[in-house]
């Protein structure tokens, strides 16, 4: 399953809400996660089953969506925030996203 | 606290093989679906395969672009993650990485680099 995100890269201000995009090529039943990835460190979960917050992810992250197209949303940029964010699928196998690299404007 | 530690990394020329290993700790490894991800310099991750956990008769499954190359194994009472990785070729250069869970992937090691060339 091909999994599409937008934008390839964002700019965004401190204290911005910011909102990124995830496409599914087909209905996924909601088994998608989003990953954070700072420059020469691991993915960490952030969001599973499109809206659950992982344990001792910050409240400002949040995931929305169903079917195909899903959203993070960070409702205030931190600068700790810089990172590119994943998404993945896990209803067939597991495949990921480009991902989005989130920088400060 | 849970732990992943990658090790076994490095250079290999292409056609060789390598075993990549994973230390797991800080949970019951025998619970746990345990995966290979890798990830091209700046690219975005692969999923390479998974073993299953106990109660699913670690069984294995495998990406099809790896899949007859590439072996997944645990040793439980090692608590032990294994790839085995033949007939290597330049695209296989990436860091590697172990990680846990059947589904989303909730813990991950800190990776290792594997580079393919002559």
């Amino acid at each position: 399953i091909q999994m599409t995100q937008s934008p390839s890269l964002l700019s965004a201000s401190v204290g911005d809400r910011v909102t990124l995009s995830c496409k599914a090529g087909q209905n996924i039943n909601n088994y998608l996660a989003w990953y954070q990835q700072k420059l020469g460190e691991a993915p960490k979960l952030l969001i599973y089953n499109a809206n659950s917050l992982q344990t001792g992810i910050p409240s400002r992250f949040s995931g929305s969506g169903s079917g195909t197209d899903f959203t993070l949303t960070i409702s205030s940029l931190q600068p700790e925030d810089v990172a590119t964010y994943f998404c993945q699928q896990y209803n067939s196998w597991n495949t990921f996203g480009a991902g989005t690299k989130l920088e400060l404007k | 606290e849970v732990k992943l530690l990658e090790s076994g990394g490095g250079l290999v020329q292409p056609g060789g093989s390598m075993r990549l290993s994973c230390a797991a700790s800080g949970f019951t490894f025998t619970d746990f679906y345990m995966n290979w991800i890798r990830q091209p310099a700046g690219k975005a991750p692969e999923w390479l395969g998974f073993i299953r956990n106990k109660a699913n008769g670690y069984t294995t499954e495998y990406n099809p672009s790896v899949k007859g190359r590439f072996t997944i194994s645990r040793d439980n009472t090692q608590n032990m993650l294994y790839l085995q990785m033949n007939t290597l070729r330049a695209e296989d250069t990436a860091t590697y990485y172990c990680a846990r869970g059947g589904w989303e992937l909730d813990y991950w090691g800190q990776g290792v680099m594997v580079t393919v060339s002559s």
